[in-house]
């Protein structure tokens, strides 16, 4: 199987502790996207790649948040001094090159719980 | 900013029944896309809308995108109980390439 995967897919965290997610896209898709879902809610947008260039982040993404595509193929979100608010699921999608690249495809997420 | 009404929140049905979904916005949308979601995975994607008017069908499901670009619906025919889940809707606005999603809709089916 070929779809977007995510590492970890738990992860348990105490308050101020630095967490790194990493997001593997599907292969050849150059559009990989970060969102934040807590419970009860939409999937909400926190950044976007085109390549390695980010290319909008969101005003949720805060300056205790980092994203990265250095090769512009896996990407990687880091969360700095983490705090109870950022307990959700981090979802990471990409999308094709070629037309039509509005289809976004998500990996299984990572579920955050900071105690 | 943008903003994704859907509704109904929640839906009880009986395993056969047909089931209608709506998702509305103030702001026009150039892309609608729907989404399942099941407990502790991404969503997955079920249909994608490009123009407005648009009816596209997958297996069971059939999507449309208003013809205000305003709203979609989604219909889904002779429910199984695999169709439980949290369905979303969600669109691109002009120029942008970020999802903006709505609230979703639970569908619980009665065997």
């Amino acid at each position: 199987d070929t779809g977007v995967s995510q590492d970890p897919r738990h992860k348990i965290t105490k308050r101020g502790q630095n967490v790194t997610f990493r997001c593997d896209p599907i292969s050849e898709h150059n559009r990989l996207y970060w969102y934040r879902q807590t419970l009860g809610q939409g999937p909400e947008f926190l950044t976007y790649f085109q390549n390695e260039a980010q290319l909008e982040k969101s005003r949720l993404l805060s300056d205790r948040f980092s994203a990265e595509r250095p090769k512009g193929s896996f990407s990687t979100l880091e969360i700095q001094r983490t705090e109870q608010g950022d307990s959700a699921m981090y979802l990471c999608a990409s999308s094709p090159k070629t037309e039509p690249n509005y289809e976004q495809y998500f990996g299984p997420g990572t579920r955050l719980t900071v105690t | 900013g943008q903003q994704l009404n859907q509704s109904p929140q929640s839906m009880f049905i009986q395993e056969g029944e047909d089931v209608s979904m709506n998702c509305t916005s103030s702001s026009i949308f150039n892309t609608w896309l729907w989404y399942k979601q099941d407990p502790g995975e991404g969503p997955v994607l079920l249909i994608a809308l490009y123009k407005a008017g648009e009816l596209t069908s997958n297996g069971r499901l059939t999507a449309q995108f208003g013809t205000t670009r305003k709203d979609s619906f989604l219909n889904i025919s002779a429910s199984i109980p695999s169709d439980v889940g949290i369905y979303f809707c969600a669109g691109t606005i002009q120029g942008a390439q970020k999802l903006v999603f709505g609230q979703g809709t639970r569908l619980t089916i009665n065997p």
